[in-house]
């Protein structure tokens, strides 16, 4: 497709649930950025890949919070033992990498733990 | 550390009259901005970026920003506001020298009314 492309959409998992999300990012963009969105407020970064490699976890809340991109399209991020905090919007962008270049978002995921 | 500051939650304008939305940042080093767009249940659009050159920067939807370093400002700015371009804006900022990822304000929510 055109753009980035995230499944599921809308996810309700119970506590205590590991989920998976998927990001399917623009062909070709080597970087890969996931950020979460509470509600009311700006995107906060997560994680960022360039090609399969993370470059960056230092957005990561805690230890149950884990992405990949094992081949250097794809990438999922997991969350392990969801809790109530962990519910928002999770948000993949991809860019062609290099300096200065623009990030084009998904249309998120939005998870809700009950 | 990097941030961004947009002071206003809400923003009215009747359509027809110009419209600002502001911005303030704080990096170390040569700043990278970006505007984003979202409407309900979209993800983030890309509007326009200020890398290096010329301060005023042009963008889609006949949006542009001006970047005053001396202000530390890089506010959203259109002549003439439409109802369509309702919606909730994003300032972000990345440092230039540092990895890709954006550091992103609280948002203003965008209201054009007839």
């Amino acid at each position: 497709g055109a753009g980035v492309s995230q499944s599921p959409r809308y996810k309700v998992a119970k506590r205590g649930q590991d989920v998976a999300l998927r990001c399917d990012p623009i062909s070709g963009h080597v970087s890969l950025f996931w950020y979460q969105q509470a509600l009311g407020q700006g995107p906060e970064f997560l994680t960022y890949f360039q090609n399969e490699a993370q470059l960056d976890k230092s957005g990561l809340p805690s230890d149950r919070f884990f992405a990949e991109r094992p081949e250097g399209s794809v990438s999922t991020l997991k969350i392990q033992r969801t809790q109530q905090e962990d519910s928002a919007v999770y948000l993949c962008a991809s860019s062609l990498g290099g300096t200065g270049t623009e990030a084009f978002f998904g249309q998120g995921t939005r998870l809700t733990v009950v | 550390a990097q941030s961004v500051a947009q002071p206003e939650d809400q923003v009215n304008v009747a359509e027809g009259n110009p419209l600002t939305v502001k911005c303030t940042y704080s990096v170390s080093g040569n700043p990278y901005l970006f505007w984003y767009v979202q409407y309900p249940n979209r993800g983030l659009q890309f509007l326009l970026k200020y890398i290096t050159g010329d301060n005023l920067v042009k963008g889609s939807y006949g949006f542009e920003a001006e970047f005053n370093k001396s202000q530390t400002s890089f506010h959203l700015k259109k002549p003439s506001a439409l109802v369509s371009d309702s919606a909730l804006y994003f300032c972000a900022v990345r440092n230039a020298g540092a990895t890709n990822k954006l550091i992103f304000g609280t948002g203003t929510l965008l209201a054009v009314q007839p």
